[in-house]
């Protein structure tokens, strides 16, 4: 069974430019969550989308933003990049199918603004 | 609000020793925890979670871990110590259930060093 995919694996941009954060989830799974893992700050939720919809976001800028596609992939767009929006963005997915489902986690995205 | 915490930023141990890796919860309602292990430049990868049940929880690569609900604690525990057991280590702690939010919250991550 394949695993979380995300893409690019690296990416490099300047500030003020956008950058687009692509993810796959493991078949079968209709949540997708994003994370932020930046140094310092630990690990923060940014997005929740289950079924097509927004569900949650966590306590960043509206400039994060993102959508789920009809097979349940996920882009998480960053807009007017700043500098310490550089961090490694983890997505994760899962099945509210069960109670208390793990939440399976990509390779992330390392995002670099210079 | 829901949190767990991490007392400390690194574990040193000894390869063959036995290792702990400490959390505590604060939560409002039955905890979902769960044990994650990152390794440099990856991602997360799923250990072990307790929902309900048996105390002793026992998870993947030898690793396991004891609920105490009198402590409101959640250690990470294996017998013996491998030198590729070195990584980071995130205790979380789910943020409710089929309601508003379903996200995880994390702990500060514990950094274990184990020397050969």
């Amino acid at each position: 069974e394949a695993g979380v995919t995300q893409s690019p694996t690296h990416l490099i941009k300047t500030r003020g430019q956008q950058a687009t954060l692509r993810c796959s989830p493991i078949s079968g799974h209709t949540s997708v969550y994003w994370y932020q893992q930046a140094l310092g700050l630990g690990l923060q939720f940014l997005l929740w989308y289950d079924e097509g919809e927004e569900r949650n976001r966590g306590n960043f800028p509206p400039r994060f933003s993102g959508r789920q596609f009809p097979n349940y992939s996920s882009e998480l767009n960053v807009n007017a990049l700043e500098l310490e929006d550089s961090a490694l963005y983890l997505c994760a997915s899962t099945s509210l199918a069960s109670v208390g489902d793990e939440q399976f986690f990509g390779p992330g995205t390392r995002l670099t603004v210079l | 609000a829901q949190s767990v915490a991490q007392p400390e930023d690194q574990v040193n141990v000894a390869e063959g020793n036995p290792l702990t890796v400490k959390c505590t919860y604060s939560v409002s309602g039955n905890p979902y925890l769960f044990w994650y292990v990152q390794y440099p430049n990856r991602g997360l990868q799923f250990l072990l979670k307790y929902i309900t049940g048996d105390n002793l929880v026992k998870g993947s690569y030898g690793f396991e871990a004891e609920f105490n609900k009198s402590q409101t604690s959640f250690h990470l525990k294996k017998p013996s110590a491998l030198v590729s057991d070195s990584a980071l280590y995130f205790c979380a702690v789910r943020d409710g259930y089929g309601g508003a939010t379903n996200k995880l919250i994390f702990g500060t991550g514990t950094l274990l060093a184990v020397q050969p």
